[in-house]
């Protein structure tokens, strides 16, 4: 079955504590994204990766690292967690990021809380 | 700079009767549009894709319209059921980069039977 996954789905950690969210998808996909969902605000993208070993930075990037060593995965590292990132976080992967607009397809969430 | 409006408000409709969502979007004239359907706590879902040179779109009980002059997408569900049900977004590409889609915050739909 074609999908992302993300673990784990929820996570309840304390802050400066370093944590990783792994994402995986296993649809060849080129490109990959973060994104973070806060009430209100909707989603906002963290980072994103064309492809392996190409990463940039999205609308809200502090506090965040990515790496993408492999085509399939692309884990969300957070260094030193800080109350602010409480948040539902989202993966997501799509054929590419070009222009012809592929859809995006996402995991099912982390609930991020730091205390 | 871009910025996209959904009605946030929950739009309640009685079963059977078309949903009509809006997005309106400013400051720039966008390539395509994309609608994702959001149930609670989970993933956005990937509905329709409409380019800016297509006045429309379907796909089954759902209809996209795009107007450009506008600046404006209605997303219609047409005899709608109780199991759609949903938060639905809309999504356009950052103007200059394809790589950046921006999405509005939602608008959340109750169909009652």
């Amino acid at each position: 079955e074609a999908q992302v996954t993300q673990n784990p789905r929820y996570l309840i950690t304390v802050t400066g504590k370093k944590l990783t969210v792994t994402c995986s998808q296993n649809m060849n996909h080129e490109y990959m994204s973060w994104y973070r969902q806060d009430p209100g605000l909707g989603l906002r993208q963290i980072y994103y990766s064309m492809n392996v070993e190409a990463t940039d930075k999205g609308d809200v990037p502090e506090g965040y690292k990515v790496s993408r060593k492999e085509k399939r995965n692309f884990p969300l590292i957070l260094e030193s967690p800080s109350p602010n990132q409480t948040s539902l976080y989202f993966c997501a992967s799509s054929l590419s990021g070009g222009p012809l607009g592929s859809p995006l397809h996402f995991g099912n969430g982390t609930r991020l809380t730091v205390t | 700079s871009q910025k996209i409006e959904q009605n946030s408000e929950a739009l309640n409709i009685q079963e059977g009767k078309t949903a009509t969502l809006t997005c309106n979007y400013t400051n720039y004239s966008p390539a395509y549009l994309q609608w994702y359907r959001q149930d609670p706590g989970r993933g956005p879902v990937f509905l329709l894709l409409i380019r800016e040179n297509e006045k429309e779109k379907r796909k089954e009980r759902l209809k996209v319209t795009f107007d450009t002059t506008l600046k404006q997408s209605l997303f219609h569900i047409t005899a709608s059921q109780p199991a759609d049900s949903a938060t639905y977004l809309c999504a356009l590409p950052v103007s200059g980069g394809y790589n950046k889609l921006i999405f509005g915050a939602g608008t959340r739909l109750a169909v009652h039977p």
